[in-house]
């Protein structure tokens, strides 16, 4: 699977869009982009997915540039409980079964009031 | 019912003791997985059972043993454990083979005195 770079940490006032960066340069084409994130003390938690094209949900969006090279999530008025480490993973999915995730080290929001 | 859960939450154990960890779903999901997170580090997948047959080993050290009785229950035996195995640990689920979206419990935090 390919390796994503994600910063260490970012802040973000509480109201504000947290937009969080995740470079991934040698996905290939049958990649697909995940996001997780993991509040304190719980378990991980799926926020999204996608291949190509944007995507959007309750809870976050999802932009993936053109050459699918870099990505970023986007949460549109973050709130305290927003405060996580979100984790950008990449991963391949096969007619035949797909690949567990594996856990890259991710970027700690901490979303301000 | 969407969620997984751990029992129990917290355990400490000597190095010679023999213990188990617990993790039951009821979604129906027929995947199960068993992470191992250190401190302020991204979750380690060590297990995967697909279809109740281990599918996946991470090249686990012994000492822990997985089980998994039937498609709605994931054991993870413990023996003889080193101070250095404590840590979180969590099992999660997906709906078919290998899904893409993981449903995870809070986990179990081990101590090893």
């Amino acid at each position: 699977d390919a390796k994503t770079t994600q910063p260490t940490s970012m802040d973000c006032a509480e109201g504000r869009a947290a937009n969080l960066p995740c470079n991934h340069s040698t996905i290939s084409g049958n990649e697909y982009v995940y996001w997780y994130r993991q509040i304190h003390s719980q378990g991980p938690q799926y926020i999204i997915h996608g291949l190509k094209n944007n995507e959007t949900n309750e809870m976050a969006s999802l932009i993936i540039t053109e050459d699918r090279k870099s990505s970023t999530l986007i949460l549109p008025h973050a709130t305290l409980r927003d405060t996580a480490v979100y984790y950008c993973i990449v991963r391949v999915r096969r007619n035949s079964g797909n690949t567990p995730l594996v856990f890259g080290k991710g970027t700690r929001l901490s979303v301000i009031a | 019912d969407t969620e997984v859960t751990q029992t129990p939450k917290h355990l400490v154990m000597g190095m010679t003791n023999k213990k188990s960890l617990k993790c039951e779903q009821h979604m129906g999901h027929r995947a199960m997985y068993w992470y191992k997170q250190k401190a302020k580090k991204p979750p380690e997948l060590m297990f995967v059972y697909s279809y109740e047959k281990l599918s996946i080993n991470e090249s686990v050290p012994s000492r822990f043993s997985p089980e998994c009785p039937n498609s709605s229950l994931l054991n993870l035996h413990l023996h003889a454990l080193q101070p250095e195995d404590s840590a979180l640990y969590l099992c999660a689920s997906s709906p078919g083979g290998l899904g893409e979206k993981l449903f995870f419990g809070s986990g179990t935090q081990l101590s090893v005195l």
